[in-house]
């Protein structure tokens, strides 16, 4: 059972427009989450995060908006950059679980000049 | 600072073949530690995790094995590889205290 979904496998957008990335969680007992980013043959780095008593968190061009009533995290990137193309992983963790991370399938991110 | 290294970074085994990498991290004590592997065209999938020297937790039957000789050192170990085994295995720590974890580089491993 996947408790942390990316549905959207991939998505492209031109350079200077918004990228919207998804992701839908079904245990409601997450409290934190985060989006890590994955170039090729890279390991994963982490982008931003929001712990789940906020709605929204921002970090330059980053904004994460939490939404729990739907179970619903989205990324937002403005303005999308060519080297922001990557695979985004979002992840949610449970703070009585040892803060372990159980991550979606991720969305690869193409930025088109 | 903290710093984890992951090595090697490519490796290419014949089926059958035993496996070894290992993961180290500088810079912190006691962390958790994890390996995680990202098949072909496939999300992070949770190996197993230790949050002490010999404490291991498998998260899925495989035809893996870990171990944690030394504190800061995390081992993945197969006696037979598998052509399934190919993917890309990644090393990973956290103080398990709400942050995040911090990813090795990675490596990819091919069984032929």
């Amino acid at each position: 059972d996947q408790q942390v979904k990316q549905n959207s496998p991939s998505l492209s957008v031109q350079e200077g427009r918004i990228s919207i990335l998804n992701c839908d969680y079904t245990n409601s007992m997450f409290d934190y989450f985060l989006w890590y980013k994955k170039y090729p043959a890279e390991g994963p780095t982490f982008l931003i995060s929001i712990s789940s008593i906020k709605d929204k968190n921002e970090d330059g061009r980053f904004t994460v908006f939490l939404n729990k009533s739907a179970k619903h995290l989205s990324l937002h990137i403005v303005p999308s950059q060519p080297g922001d193309s990557a695979v985004y992983f979002c992840a949610a963790s449970l703070n009585n679980a040892g803060n372990m991370l159980t991550f979606g399938g991720g969305t690869r991110l193409m930025v088109k000049p | 600072s903290q710093t984890i290294h992951q090595w090697p970074a490519t490796l290419v085994q014949p089926v059958g073949s035993p496996l070894s990498l290992e993961c180290t991290v500088e810079g912190t004590s006691n962390p958790n530690l994890y390996w995680y592997r990202q098949a072909a065209g496939r999300g992070l999938q949770l190996l197993f995790y230790s949050v002490g020297i010999g404490q291991i937790s498998s998260e899925v039957p495989q035809n893996l094995s870990a171990s944690r000789p030394q504190d800061r050192q995390f081992i993945l170990s197969s006696k037979k590889l598998l052509l399934s085994d190919s993917g890309f295995y990644l090393c990973a720590w956290s103080l398990g205290q709400g942050d995040g974890y911090t990813f090795g580089s990675g490596t990819r491993l091919t069984v032929v």
